[in-house]
């Protein structure tokens, strides 16, 4: 069974642009959640979605969205980009029952440089 | 936000020894999963939780639940150079639905 894949996976913008991020799940799995990582932050929850809605959320500001297609793919936009928005960002997929016994997989990720 | 406490932050280990590191919390988790991340990579799920005082091992790695669930220890024997990493824990913390939180992260380096 193929992993989570995302894409692209490296992107350098400047500041003031917007981009968009990938990811497909594991086949069969209905959640996806977004992760930003940092060196000084670690990783930080930005969103999940499930079934084409948006099912819980961190503490971003609102440049930072999220959709999911029927095929529970999903992408990620920021825009107006800082520099701070400098990091890797992680997807994760899983079956998405929203339990607390779910097990999540992660993604490669996408390193995004603002210049 | 919020995140759990690993220790240790980070350990230099002479390749073959064995290493220890746990995660703890202030909250109660009815699950535990500890990944390892290689620079440039997504974490890789080693290990999954789901009952207090669980012992569990993939290889050479095994984890624990902590008997309080506010804790889990994760030990990785004789060692190896491909072990470098940062290993990271993660538990659901419940917020309308349940979403993960991860600690801070240990570092490992092993010295050949």
């Amino acid at each position: 069974k193929a992993g989570v894949t995302q894409t692209p996976r490296y992107l350098i913008k400047t500041r003031g642009q917007q981009v968009t991020l990938s990811c497909s799940p594991i086949s069969g799995h209905r959640s996806v959640s977004w992760y930003q990582q940092t060196p000084g932050q670690g990783l930080q929850f930005l969103f999940e979605y499930f079934s084409e809605t948006q099912r819980n959320k961190g503490n971003f500001p609102g440049r930072f969205s999220g959709r999911q297609f029927s095929n529970s793919r999903s992408e990620m936009n920021v825009s107006t980009l800082e520099l701070g928005d400098s990091a890797l960002y992680l997807c994760a997929s899983s079956l998405g029952s929203g339990g607390n016994q779910e097990t999540q997989y992660f993604g490669p990720g996408t390193r995004l440089l603002v210049l | 936000g919020q995140q759990l406490n690993q220790s240790p932050q980070s350990m230099f280990i002479q390749e073959g020894e064995d290493v220890s590191m746990n995660c703890t919390s202030s909250s109660i988790f009815n699950t535990w999963l500890w990944y390892k991340q290689d620079p440039g990579e997504g974490p890789v799920l080693l290990i999954a939780l789901y009952k207090a005082g669980e012992l569990t091992s993939n290889g050479r790695l095994t984890a624990q639940f902590g008997t309080t669930r506010k804790d889990s220890f994760l030990n990785i024997s004789a060692s190896i150079p491909s072990d470098v990493g940062i290993y990271f824990c993660a538990g659901p913390r419940f917020s309308g639905t349940y979403k993960y939180i991860f600690g801070t992260g240990t570092r490992l380096k092993v010295l050949a």
